[in-house]
C-alpha cells in the first residue's frame, strides 16, 4: 500500500552513539518532514524538505541532520545520541502544503537513549 | 515560535455522549487540521479546514475554522468505544510548517 514507511520501529542507543532513522514515501510527495513526539507536547518539527536537494530547520533541529538526495527518501541522523533525544519520531509527507489535504504520517520510530 | 493551546488535555467519554475539544493560538493560521492517533501508530487526518468560518463534517465529526483564524474546535457526536485515542489539532501558517497542539487524550469512563 502507498504511504510513508519508517524503519526501525524500535531502537535503543547508548549515549554518544550515532544512528540513522529511515523514511521513505512512494506517493511522489515533494514535501517531507520529521517530528518528535513527547508526552503532553504534541509533535514538534525537527527538519523539513520542500524537494530533493533542499532541507531546512524546524523548531528543534539541534542534534539532528537530514539530507534529501531523492524525492522518495528523507533520512534523519542522530550524530551523538543523548538521553534528551528519547522520543517517538514521525516522518510525514504531503504533495503540496496549504491545500487542505493533510499530511500522511509514518507509524513512528520509538527511540530510547540510555 | 507559534504555540497551539489544546484543551482539554484529557477526557473520559461514555458511549453515546457528545464530546468537544478546541485549540487556540496567538497567531493566525491559513489551514487547520485535526488528526487522531491510535496507540503505536502515526496521526491520521480526520478533517482539514482552510477557510475562516468554515464548518466541515466527516461522519460523526464536525470541525470549525474560527472566524479570527486563531482557533478551531472539533466535536464528536454519539461517541463509540473506537473513538478512544489522542486527538491533535494542527495549524499551517505561511512557510508551510505545521504547528501541533499538545493533544487531547480521549478515554473510556470506567
Amino acid at each position: 500500500n502507498a504511504g510513508v514507511t519508517q524503519t526501525p520501529k524500535f531502537q535503543v542507543l547508548k549515549t554518544g552513539q550515532s544512528m540513522t532513522l529511515q523514511c521513505a514515501q512512494d506517493m511522489n510527495h515533494e514535501y517531507m518532514s520529521w517530528y518528535r513526539q513527547d508526552p503532553g507536547m504534541g509533535l514538534r518539527l525537527i527538519h523539513y524538505s520542500v524537494g530533493a536537494g533542499i532541507t531546512d530547520q524546524g523548531e528543534v533541529p539541534n542534534g539532528y541532520n537530514v539530507s534529501r538526495s531523492t524525492t522518495e527518501d528523507f533520512p534523519l541522523r542522530l550524530l551523538s545520541a543523548a538521553p534528551s533525544q528519547t522520543s517517538v519520531y514521525f516522518c510525514a509527507s504531503i504533495r503540496e502544503p496549504g491545500q487542505g489535504y493533510g499530511y500522511t504520517f509514518g507509524s513512528g520510530t520509538r527511540l530510547t537513549v540510555v | 515560535g507559534q504555540q497551539l493551546n489544546q484543551s482539554p488535555q484529557s477526557m473520559f467519554i461514555q458511549e453515546g455522549e457528545d464530546v468537544s475539544m478546541n485549540c487556540t493560538s496567538s497567531s493566525i493560521f491559513n489551514t487547520w487540521l485535526w488528526y487522531k492517533q491510535d496507540p503505536g501508530e502515526g496521526p491520521v487526518l480526520l478533517i482539514a479546514l482552510y477557510k475562516a468560518g468554515e464548518l466541515t463534517s466527516n461522519g460523526r465529526l464536525t470541525a470549525q475554522f474560527g472566524i479570527t483564524r486563531k482557533d478551531s474546535f472539533l466535536n464528536i457526536s454519539a461517541s463509540i468505544p473506537s473513538d478512544v485515542g489522542i486527538y491533535f489539532c494542527a495549524g499551517e501558517a505561511a512557510g508551510n510548517k505545521l504547528t501541533f497542539g499538545g493533544g487531547t487524550r480521549v478515554l473510556v469512563k470506567p
